[in-house]
């Protein structure tokens, strides 16, 4: 079990440019999310999902926006980049109530 | 609205003293409550949760945390710091109808000396 892997690792975007941020989960998860962390702020919740085709908004999210056509990925899309999305970026799965957290993307948008 | 508070965004603690980390919860139905770990470039890690019964939850790597609905309260604690607990630590909650979707404090960097 690999779990919940994200690719790339690191990225810098130039502003305007645009990106995918990938996710994929092998535990056969429904729910699925997307946060970001800045420093001293905790992590935000972007976007989730509760199952392949149904997605929805989370607290900050302007600027993104995600799909699921499968349970095993949930992509995060990065149109026209900012500064102000210079963070780094987790997605998560889960079947209840326990969260499984993949390693980050460090974004840069410069 | 649901916030979730954690007091103190830096705690330095010798080794081998106690860590306390205070989390409180604003929710006039108790959720579900969870602590999390990370360490320097890495995910965030599961501690410790409480969803129901005994209010005292034992998680990983010796950390325990008491529920107190009065208090509206989750603070984390170990007797006995180690150099490798040091990491930021999360306290985040559920509530129950929210499709499990996390709120998270700030986060609590703790450093550990020796």
């Amino acid at each position: 079990n690999a779990g919940v892997t994200q690719t790339p690792k690191f990225r810098i975007l130039k502003i305007g440019q645009s990106m995918t941020l990938q996710c994929a989960q092998d535990m056969n998860h429904n729910y699925m999310y997307w946060y970001r962390q800045d420093p001293g702020m905790g992590l935000k919740l972007i976007y989730y999902s509760v199952g392949a085709g149904i997605t929805d908004k989370g607290e900050v999210p302007n600027g993104y926006n995600v799909s699921r056509s499968t349970t095993e990925d949930f992509p995060l899309r990065l149109e026209l980049a900012a500064p102000s999305q210079t963070s780094v970026y987790f997605c998560a799965s889960s079947s209840s109530y326990e969260q499984y957290f993949g390693p980050g993307t460090r974004l840069t948008v410069t | 609205a649901q916030s979730v508070t954690q007091l103190g965004s830096h705690v330095s603690v010798s080794e081998g003293a106690l860590v306390l980390l205070r989390c409180n919860y604003s929710s006039s139905v108790p959720p579900y409550l969870f602590w999390y770990v990370q360490y320097p470039n890495q995910g965030l890690q599961l501690l410790l949760k409480y969803t129901t019964g005994a209010t005292l939850v034992k998680g990983i790597n010796g950390f325990e945390a008491e529920f107190k609905k009065s208090e509206t309260s989750f603070h984390l604690t170990k007797p006995s710091a180690h150099m490798s607990d040091a990491a930021e630590y999360f306290c985040a909650v559920i509530l129950t109808d929210s499709w499990g979707k996390l709120q998270f404090g700030a986060g609590t960097q703790v450093v550990v000396t020796p």
